[in-house]
């Protein structure tokens, strides 16, 4: 079964950080292009990173700079390190895997993880 | 940054009926647009790819059509499963966009 399992969400402080993961099973996860995509809570879908099979990396305007996406093949994982973490960030993250040939729609889903940033 | 416009907000509907969504993009984004849909609770499920290609196990009910600025998802007869917010997303453009979503409610 293909499936993805995010970890690593959690409460945190303003300035704080945080580091997410996503463990993929049931298909050669090092074919495939990978995303985060977050989500405030009743409010809508924003894209926040892509990692592709390469490891070429791509990001929103609003998190360059403080996140940084990562993969390791060896460990069907891509993790997403958030730095300086603000209000604006809490959201339930999800991870997402590619279409194959890097269609880059988001084909498979994980369940997400919680992230809420405050005093 | 491409803006993805869905159209309307909210949707009321009954089971049976055939719902036609709208999502308008500020350029063109070719045939470069997706549409999912997403339950309370639950992580989106990708629906239509390429402006009109279903993706795998979804029912022929589901009809994606549109290129260039105007897009539209028809879900003909609607099943009680259906009602859900569903949402568009180009990968014409870095960075990727979504729409804000429409709402498909029960009437």
């Amino acid at each position: 079964e293909v499936q993805l399992v995010e970890s690593g969400g959690g409460l945190v402080q303003p300035g704080g950080a945080l580091r997410l993961a996503c463990v993929a099973s049931g298909f050669t996860f090092s074919s495939y292009d990978m995303h985060w995509v977050r989500q405030v809570p009743g409010k809508g879908l924003e894209w926040v990173s892509t990692v592709d099979s390469s490891g070429k990396t791509f990001y929103a305007a609003s998190v360059k700079g403080r996140f940084t996406i990562s993969r390791e093949n060896g460990k069907k994982s891509f993790y997403l390190q958030m730095n300086s973490l603000r209000a604006g960030d809490t959201a339930v993250y999800y991870c997402a895997r590619d279409q194959p040939l890097s269609a880059i729609y988001f084909d498979v889903w994980g369940q997400g993880t919680m992230v809420a940033v405050t005093s | 940054e491409i803006v993805l416009t869905q159209s309307p907000a909210t949707l009321s509907l009954s089971p049976g009926d055939r719902a036609t969504l709208s999502c308008r993009a500020s350029q063109s984004v070719s045939s470069y647009l997706a549409w999912y849909q997403q339950k309370p609770g639950q992580a989106p499920r990708l629906l239509i790819y390429d402006a009109s290609n279903r993706a795998t196990g979804i029912p022929t009910r589901f009809t994606g059509s549109g290129s260039g600025t105007d897009f539209t998802l028809t879900i003909n007869t609607l099943e009680p499963e259906d009602f859900a917010t569903y949402y568009c997303q180009q990968r014409s453009h870095w960075p990727l966009t979504f729409g804000q979503g429409t709402r498909l409610e029960v009437k």
